[in-house]
């Protein structure tokens, strides 16, 4: 069955360093996703991506979170200066539509120290 | 304010009994409408999802939820809980007039007792 990988499962990183999360999403997927869950929060969208450009982003994402995909299967969240209240579970999913279902990786914890 | 509430924490069952986990959402329109469920250090498995159509929907591993339109509800439910179905769930909607995004409630940790 098809499924979306994130890596790595874990990353723990200094303040102020830059941390690239990664994620191969199903590969006949177009429309691609990050969310995160603080914990002991809810899960939290942060940022879609269609057409090789952001279509809609939260509050949370802002100048110091960027996306890409650089090549046809890898889609990356990139934090340029992490921070403490960065540290949380960090969430790639992908659908094949608009309005269809979600399917998420398994996360990458994010520390930071 | 809009939003997807869930509002038991934690729930306890005993194997084998019942299970009905609450979820509410306060939108004007019908959002679509999913369940999640997360064991310990996985990830969002879907259990099922509602579109539209028949309000009693059928998921994975003996769920199913029902759709409640005069209550703004989305109810999960089991019949017989076993001791693999202990982690957390997450009701979830989308609604498509404001993207494809998904807004999630707080989540209800289900613990099983033999």
């Amino acid at each position: 069955e098809p499924e979306v990988t994130q890596t790595p499962s874990h990353q723990v990183t200094q303040m102020g360093q830059e941390v690239i999360l990664r994620c191969v999403p199903i590969s006949n997927h177009l429309y691609f996703y990050w969310y995160r869950q603080i914990l002991g929060q809810k899960v939290e969208f942060l940022v879609s991506f269609y057409n090789n450009e952001i279509s809609e982003k939260s509050e949370i994402f802002d100048d110091q979170f960027s996306v890409e995909r650089p090549d046809g299967s890898n889609f990356t969240l990139k934090i340029r200066s992490t921070k403490l209240e960065d540290s949380a579970m960090y969430f790639c999913a992908s659908t094949q539509g608009e309005n269809t279902e979600a399917f998420f990786g398994q996360g990458t914890r994010l520390t930071v120290v | 304010a809009q939003s997807v509430t869930q509002p038991d924490i934690h729930i306890t069952v005993s194997e084998g009994a019942s299970l009905e986990l609450r979820c509410n959402y306060s939108y004007g329109a019908t959002p679509y409408l999913f369940w999640y469920v997360q064991s310990p250090g996985q990830g969002l498995q879907l259990l099922l999802k509602y579109f539209s159509g028949d309000t009693l929907v059928q998921g994975i591993k003996g769920f199913e939820a029902e759709f409640k339109r005069s209550q703004s509800s989305f109810n999960l439910r089991k019949p017989s809980v076993h001791w693999s179905d202990a982690a957390e769930y997450f009701c979830a909607v989308v609604l498509p007039e404001y993207g494809n995004k998904l807004v999630f409630g707080a989540g209800t940790i289900l613990r099983v007792k033999s």
